[in-house]
């Protein structure tokens, strides 16, 4: 198995808090994703880095914030979280962005906004 | 990326060979075929890709139709841990946004 790991692994906040939630890779892949999953919506894409510092928006960015200071970590925040926000979040690596290389995804965050 | 299309469930004994169907009618010639799976609450995972040629690994063999407009994932001799959440993914591009749809539920019966 790929080595991500992903902390908290549940969380449960008041709407209106901060939260930070982290991605760890010991794989040294340069591509680093973060996906929301929910029922009827299935995998989206939050939003993705190609490189240290290098990050990009992916479908469902608005409310949410990203950094990678370190190839290896990939954090997600939600500067004042939202009741919307309550899902589980994955963070996936991958060696290459190019079609034909793999990602692989690590086990999850069960984010509750109460 | 082109949309792909795949049935909402399926049943397979456990045993036999699984056959999951996914149609790509409008797929570009550089686009990749991609199969995941997702079991119960745990994050995708990884199967097979492929271009115009089958392929095969430990896990499955991906079958594509000469034209490439629809692709079959085979699952030789399903177990009770195969059944999940079966998705195709069409993808082409060099940021790695891959596009989930519903996917298919396998649910594999003693």
């Amino acid at each position: 198995d790929a080595g991500i790991t992903q902390s908290p692994r549940h969380k449960v906040t008041e709407t209106g808090t901060p939260v930070t939630l982290r991605c760890h890779q010991t794989e040294n892949h340069r591509y680093m994703y973060w996906y929301r999953q929910d029922p009827g919506h299935g995998l989206r894409l939050i939003h993705y880095s190609y490189g240290v510092k290098d990050t990009d928006k992916g479908e469902v960015s608005d409310g949410y914030s990203v950094s990678r200071s370190k190839t290896e970590d990939f954090l997600l925040t939600l500067e004042s979280a939202t009741s919307s926000q309550t899902s589980v979040y994955f963070c996936a690596i991958s060696e290459n962005g190019l079609a034909g290389y793999e990602q692989y995804f690590g086990p999850g965050t069960r984010l509750t906004v109460t | 990326d082109a949309k792909t299309t795949q049935p909402p469930s399926m049943d397979c004994a456990e045993g036999r060979a699984a056959n999951l169907p996914c149609n790509h009618s409008t797929i570009s010639g550089n686009e990749y075929v991609y199969w995941y799976r997702q079991i119960h609450s745990q994050g995708p995972q990884y199967i097979i890709h492929g271009l115009k040629n089958n392929e095969t690994n430990e896990m499955a063999s991906l079958i594509i139709t000469e034209d490439r407009k629809s692709s079959t994932l085979i699952l030789p001799h399903a177990t009770l841990r195969d059944t999940a959440v079966y998705y195709c993914i069409a993808y082409s591009g060099n940021t790695g946004k891959l596009i989930f749809g519903q996917g298919t539920t396998l649910q594999v019966k003693p």
